[in-house]
């Protein structure tokens, strides 16, 4: 069945610092792929998604591209904001939806 | 839009008592997905309805479990008898059409089973 598998939290870095989170899928087929934030005190968010291989999805500054050849969707921000303190998840959805456990991320400044 | 309304926000009950959870979707969104958020598992997907109708409920975890859709407007989310491992942060979503479209979520129930 699909599963996902992203990078253990927490994580802390410092105002404007690049950030990856990584994430990696096992599937059949050609499910789509999600990043969601979870800000403090606040219902799930979509933040990005991808469709099919190659495309890039984009939001607020990040980025993920859906990478099929090493099964890969790394969440990517270039300089991270105080703001963006929050959990983040890795999901699938291949008429089998699947959640990554999250990532929790701390900006300081 | 006030957005997707759930209730209560926070619900504490005794293991072996009913919970019901109450969730209002966008207006004019025709899917609706409860799903559960649990440090161990993480975010899964109970159950999603389309138009009303129950499409995939694999995601339930048993028969204590169940959820309706009466109309579109209102879904309910029951947990009957409850036990200390139901115990999480239990996510009402909807969407425009299907889970391909944007899920808005609304802000949780956390429930805590003694």
């Amino acid at each position: 069945g699909n599963s996902v598998t992203q990078m253990e939290g927490p994580v802390t870095l410092s105002e404007e610092a690049f950030l990856t989170i990584n994430c990696t899928y096992t599937a059949t087929g050609y499910p789509s792929l999600f990043w969601y934030v979870q800000y403090p005190g606040e219902g799930l968010q979509l933040l990005l998604k991808a469709t099919k291989a190659d495309d890039k999805g984009s939001n607020k500054g990040f980025e993920a591209t859906y990478r099929k050849e090493t099964t890969s969707f790394h969440l990517e921000k270039g300089s991270v904001q105080v703001s963006d303190s929050a959990v983040y998840f890795c999901a699938i959805d291949n008429n089998d939806m699947r959640f990554g456990a999250g990532t929790r991320l701390t900006v300081k400044p | 839009d006030a957005g997707v309304i759930q209730s209560p926000r926070h619900e504490v009950t005794e293991m072996g008592q009913e919970v019901t959870l109450r969730c209002k979707p966008i207006s004019g969104h025709n899917s609706l997905f409860w799903y559960r958020q649990t440090m161990m598992r993480g975010l899964e997907l109970l159950i999603y309805f389309n138009n009303n109708v129950p499409i995939d409920d694999s995601g339930m975890p048993e028969d204590r479990f169940s959820a309706k859709m009466p109309n579109a407007s209102f879904s309910t989310l029951k947990i009957q008898p409850s036990e200390p491992r139901d115990s999480a942060v239990y996510f009402c979503a909807s969407s425009f059409s299907g889970k391909e479209e944007t899920q808005y979520f609304g802000p949780g129930t956390r429930l805590l089973v003694l």
